[in-house]
């Protein structure tokens, strides 16, 4: 049973270029969660989808930024017109169902997403 | 600051050591949980202790909270090298479960 699968791993992008970040959930999940970690920082809840759904996207910058999770294929985050500040590693986790109470959400291996 | 912070923000200690590492938090929660990360790499689940319990163990891991303090700790007995990482606590909040709040983390550095 894969884990969450994320991709690509590394990613270099030139300022005002788009990057665009791939999530597998694992096998029966869901539900899925974007998280973002800048260097030296825990990570920070971006947004939470159902399939089709976006439940909570209360962490996402309003601009420049969106994500979708489509009926069929993976999750994506993707960043428009890629800042310096974007720099940082993007986290994919998933649970097969809402919340985390008595159940583990379970992470990706990131995509660490470096703006030149 | 935010839920969730830990203390200290590093800790370098001999192989065979202890460790412990605190995350204080701030609102009501569900559960806590602890996670490791190696550099470059993403997070590893290690436990997660609900807010009705007070000690758990899971080898050499022993986490327990505090909800009238608002705090948990992680230790890690008889420390080994491949123990060296970046430890985080995540909250959830009782009204947006779904939804984990990370401390800035502890990096442990653990010497051989």
């Amino acid at each position: 049973n894969a884990g969450v699968m994320q991709n690509p791993r590394h990613l270099v992008r030139r300022r005002g270029q788009e990057a665009r970040l791939r999530c597998s959930p694992m096998k029966g999940h869901s539900h899925v969660y974007w998280y973002r970690q800048l260097p030296e920082e825990g990570l920070k809840f971006m947004v939470y989808l159902q399939k089709e759904n976006i439940i909570d996207e209360s962490g996402m910058p309003k601009e420049r930024f969106s994500a979708e999770f489509p009926k069929e294929g993976p999750s994506i985050l993707r960043i428009q017109q890629v800042v310096r500040g974007d720099s940082a590693a993007y986290f994919c986790a998933s649970s097969p169902g809402r919340g985390t109470s008595g159940s583990t959400i379970y992470f990706g291996e990131g995509s660490w997403l470096t703006v030149v | 600051s935010q839920q969730g912070e830990e203390d200290p923000q590093a800790l370098s200690i001999q192989e065979g050591e202890n460790a412990t590492m605190n995350c204080s938090y701030k609102t009501s929660i569900n559960n806590l949980q602890w996670y490791r990360q190696n550099s470059g790499r993403g997070l590893v689940h290690l436990i997660l202790i609900r807010s009705n319990e007070r000690e758990k163990h899971s080898g050499r891991l022993r986490v327990t909270l505090d909800t009238s303090k608002k705090s948990s700790s992680l230790l890690i007995t008889a420390s080994r090298a491949a123990d060296t990482a970046s430890y985080f606590c995540a909250t959830d909040a009782r009204d947006s479960s779904y939804k984990l709040i990370f401390g800035s983390g502890t990096r442990l550095l653990v010497r051989p």
